[in-house]
């Protein structure tokens, strides 16, 4: 079983829609859960942390469900830029962060 | 301020080969980490440098191996190259700061493509 585990996708959404991403893990002692966001051919970059008490960012939702060990981003009035693979990571202390494998979105104008 | 750098950008090996990797940090961190992204999956952890020193590592093979110069950048080398070992590989730097359990988040740097054939 892989440790952080997500639905490849593709999701194809209309502009102005609303996407939900979900993720499970199976590492207990994981302590720390990110969403990163990552362009074609190009580096993942921290889209945001995840907390237990869930957090938002603009249009974005995050929420941590650490007795499921579920995790969840909430893309609200989807843009076209925001067309991308979102990766899943869970991490445990300053150490090694451990990926999904990514949700590939593309909006759809 | 210059982000995480990474050298080569793209890399043509063959089979058996050696290669070497480099990495330098983002100013100001003294953290290094490794990752290996084939196509369609996620980044895979390979190790992680601090104090010029591997402090963890990832489940790969000897044939992975790694170096922190005082300056805190990096390489990566990897010897008797397979075609497996074609991906993205990815350096991440990062401030190690309030002990073990404190995340301080890791900004990766644009990847060296590795192909094997």
């Amino acid at each position: 079983r892989k440790e952080v585990e997500q639905d490849p996708g593709p999701f194809n959404v209309p502009e102005g829609a609303t996407v939900a991403f979900n993720c499970t893990y199976s590492n207990s002692a994981s302590q720390s859960f990110f969403w990163y966001r990552q362009d074609c051919r190009k580096e993942p970059k921290l889209l945001m942390s995840v907390y237990s008490s869930g957090n938002e960012d603009g249009r974005f939702t995050a929420q941590l469900n650490r007795a499921s060990q579920y995790i969840s981003l909430l893309i609200r009035d989807s843009k076209l830029s925001d067309s991308a693979t979102y990766l899943c990571v869970s991490g445990a202390g300053s150490y090694q962060l451990t990926f999904g494998k990514g949700t590939k979105l593309s909006v759809i104008p | 301020d210059a982000g995480v750098t990474q050298s080569p950008t793209h890399l043509i090996k063959t089979r058996g080969q050696q290669v070497t990797l480099r990495c330098s940090p983002k100013s100001g961190h003294d953290t290094v980490s490794w990752y290996q992204q084939a196509l369609g999956q996620g980044p895979q952890f390979i190790f992680q440098y601090y104090e010029e020193e591997e402090r963890q590592r990832g489940n790969f093979p000897d044939r992975f191996s790694g170096h922190q110069f005082p300056n805190y950048s990096s390489e990566l080398n990897v010897n008797a190259l397979l075609l497996g070992d074609s991906a993205l590989y990815l350096c991440a730097s990062s401030q190690t700061s309030g002990g073990a359990f404190s995340y301080n988040e890791q900004f990766f740097g644009p990847g060296t493509r590795l192909t094997v054939l």
